[in-house]
């Protein structure tokens, strides 16, 4: 069964403190692995989308990057303002464009 | 980016109503657009794959009857919450693929109260 997990589920910084957050993944077929920011209230807003294996993707404090079996968001020198919840999702099987997503990490960046 | 637009961002109804929430695609045309709901602090679950000129294709366990998808032109997809109860009460996101790219562009969702 193609499913995609998420860790931490919550992850607490201090401004600054560089982190990781993993996403792991078991899919056949996969068409892309997707990155998104979610902030309360609102809908997921894009990042990434990574391919094959290998591939890295910067923008601004954040890098995406992705093996066979997980993607890793790199967070440098996070600010508050980075405090969100970050959703991982692939697309894959028979339905293009169709896509499952993880449970998510909250991340919260004290100032 | 491409942007997609929902409305009502918020509607409060009483238990048993309709109630009718837009999605558009606001600068491309979208073939497909996908209904999500969300719960406080959880994921999204895909609900349905909206598709232009033929019937919605459906999750398994989500009710067809209850969630009416209507893909009425190539910017417009509609879910209606048919005879509405407290236990659909929930965040509803839209998201549209445009051509040609594999991303997918999600609405601001609506935030669905039924009293």
């Amino acid at each position: 069964e193609d499913q995609v997990t998420q860790s931490p589920e919550a992850l607490r910084l201090q401004e600054g403190e560089s982190s990781s957050l993993n996403c792991s993944y078991t899919v056949s077929g996969l068409r892309g692995l997707f990155w998104y920011r979610q902030d309360p209230g609102k809908g997921p807003e894009f990042l990434f989308t990574l391919y094959s294996a290998g591939e890295e993707k910067e923008k601004e404090r954040l890098k995406a990057t992705l093996t066979k079996k997980e993607s890793f968001l790199h967070i440098t020198a996070p600010k508050p303002e980075d405090s969100a919840t970050y959703l991982c999702a692939f697309g894959g099987g028979t339905s293009y464009g169709k896509l499952t997503f993880g449970q998510g990490t909250i991340l919260t960046v004290h100032p | 980016g491409a942007v997609v637009s929902q409305h009502p961002s918020r509607v409060i109804c009483k238990s048993g109503t309709s109630v009718k929430i837009e999605c558009r695609s606001l600068d491309f045309q979208a073939t497909t657009m996908f209904w999500y709901r969300q719960f406080p602090k959880k994921s999204l679950m895909l609900m349905a794959t909206s598709n232009e000129g033929s019937k919605a294709t459906y999750e398994q366990g989500v009710e067809k009857d209850k969630f009416l998808i209507n893909h009425a032109s190539l910017t417009l997809s509609t879910l209606t919450v048919t005879s509405a109860h407290p236990e659909d009460s929930s965040f509803y996101i839209c998201s549209a693929p445009r051509a040609g790219a594999n991303e997918q562009f999600f609405g601001p969702g609506t935030r669905l109260t039924v009293l």
